[in-house]
């Protein structure tokens, strides 16, 4: 069965330096999500994609946060200047069409020292 | 705008005994319903999901869940837990425009042998 996948599963990184996650979603998926979890706290959404551009992104998607679709497959969160408070584990989602289910990825864990 | 609440943070149920777990949701138009369940370190599966139709959906693992709109309620249950079905599970709702889940506070459920 397809499911989507996220490199790497864990990701160490100092205060003040670039991150970027790396999901693959399924093939045929047309819709893109990143959302987060802060260690026990809630999942928040993030930013969705479509069509190679933003659709709706959340007040935590500031300017230190974009995404892209580089190359038809592989779906990147980056973090230009990461904080103590950017650490959470990392969803990526997919689905294919506007109204079927969003297939989630096992998570990237960031911890930003 | 849509929110969900979980109201039970943590359930501790013995194996074999029946389990009902609570979710609420607020949502302006008619909501797409989702319960997830996460075990430690892992990803987001997908349990079930309400779209239309019959309220009383039925899922993976022998989980059913019903709808009742009159309550906002989207309530998921097993007649009969078993040790591998201590997890975190997270209701969400998500609407036709096909973006954004919001997720619950998540419970974690317990199982005693």
């Amino acid at each position: 069965e397809p499911e989507v996948t996220q490199t790497p599963s864990h990701q160490v990184t100092q205060m003040g330096q670039e991150v970027i996650l790396h999901c693959v979603p399924i093939s045929n998926h047309l819709y893109f999500y990143w959302y987060r979890q802060i260690l026990g706290q809630k999942v928040e959404f993030l930013v969705s994609f479509y069509n190679n551009e933003i659709s709706e992104k959340s007040e935590i998607f500031d300017d230190q946060f974009s995404v892209e679709r580089p190359d038809g497959s592989n779906f990147t969160l980056k973090i230009r200047s990461t904080k103590l408070e950017d650490s959470a584990m990392y969803f990526c989602a997919s689905r294919p069409t506007r109204t079927d289910t969003q297939y989630f990825g096992p998570g990237t864990r960031l911890t930003v020292l | 705008a849509q929110s969900v609440t979980q109201p039970d943070i943590h359930i501790t149920v013995s194996e074999g005994a029946s389990l009902e777990l609570r979710c609420n949701y607020s949502y302006g138009a008619t909501p797409y319903l989702f319960w997830y369940v996460q075990s430690p370190g892992q990803g987001l599966q997908l349990l079930l999901k309400y779209f239309s139709g019959d309220t009383l959906v039925q899922g993976i693992k022998g989980f059913e869940a019903e709808f009742k709109r009159s309550q906002s309620s989207f309530n998921l249950r097993k007649p009969s837990v078993h040790w591998s079905d201590a997890a975190e599970y997270f209701c969400a709702v998500g609407g036709y425009a096909g973006n954004m889940l919001t997720f619950g506070g998540g419970t974690r459920l317990m199982v005693k042998p």
